[in-house]
């Protein structure tokens, strides 16, 4: 089946610095992506959906500056957490949707812990 | 807006008995999918079952089955027989047939298995 990696599996920052969130489709291209976020004990929050050569298109209530997400290719869509703040710890998923099986369901990648000290 | 609920935060189950975990949305859409996706502890999402909405027969994966009533806009996952595997977060989704294709998930059941 199609599979989405994702890189760092967990990492740990500093108030007030960034970090990037990498997300590849390994054996197929998505032209698109989504990133989520969980809380402990919550459902997935869609934060937004990621095109390849283009903006990303963000959900209401989502900070665009301050979630940066860069779709640059085929097979990796990247999400850059800026000035991170303890309140962005999280968990965050990205999926993707493999070419010719748009009309079914999205594959998801193993989640990245964040944490923010 | 679609809108997926979840009514069970929490069930438990005795190994080898059979649970069902209830999904109910809403939608003004005719074409549509459905799905339950496990998260076990390790966070990894994985699909469980799908249903499209034009299909009338109820999906089946070998000990996953779904009692999918449209005219309701109910549903349901039955689990038979389960394992201590089965142990999870559970959420119900739901997707347009066309356009972004995002999904729209429930605030997930966890399900416990007792030995």
């Amino acid at each position: 089946g199609a599979v989405v990696s994702q890189h760092p599996s967990r990492v740990i920052c500093k108030s007030g610095t960034s970090v990037k969130i990498e997300c590849r489709s390994l054996d197929f291209q998505a032209t698109t992506m989504f990133w989520y976020r969980q809380f402990p004990k919550q459902s997935l929050m869609l934060m937004a959906t990621s095109n390849e050569g283009s903006k990303a298109t963000y959900e209401q209530g989502v900070e665009k500056d301050k979630f940066l997400i860069n779709h640059a290719s085929l097979t990796l869509s990247t999400l850059t957490v800026t000035s991170a703040h303890p309140e962005d710890s999280s968990f965050y998923i990205c999926s993707a949707y493999p070419p010719g099986l748009a009309g079914y369901e999205q594959y998801f990648g193993p989640g990245t812990r964040l944490t923010v000290t | 807006a679609q809108t997926v609920t979840q009514s069970q935060p929490e069930m438990s189950v005795q190994e080898a008995e059979t649970v069902t975990l209830s999904c109910t949305y809403d939608t003004s859409e005719s074409d549509y999918y459905l799905f339950w996706y496990k998260q076990p502890p390790s966070r990894q999402m994985i699909l469980v079952i799908r249903q499209e909405a034009y299909k009338q027969q109820n999906a089946t994966e070998n000990r996953f089955s779904v009692n999918f009533q449209k005219a309701a806009k109910s549903f349901s996952l039955k689990i038979s027989d389960s394992q201590l595997g089965d142990a999870a977060m559970y959420f119900c989704a739901y997707r347009h047939q066309s356009g972004t294709y995002k999904y729209i998930f429930g605030t997930g059941t966890r399900l416990k298995v007792l030995a």
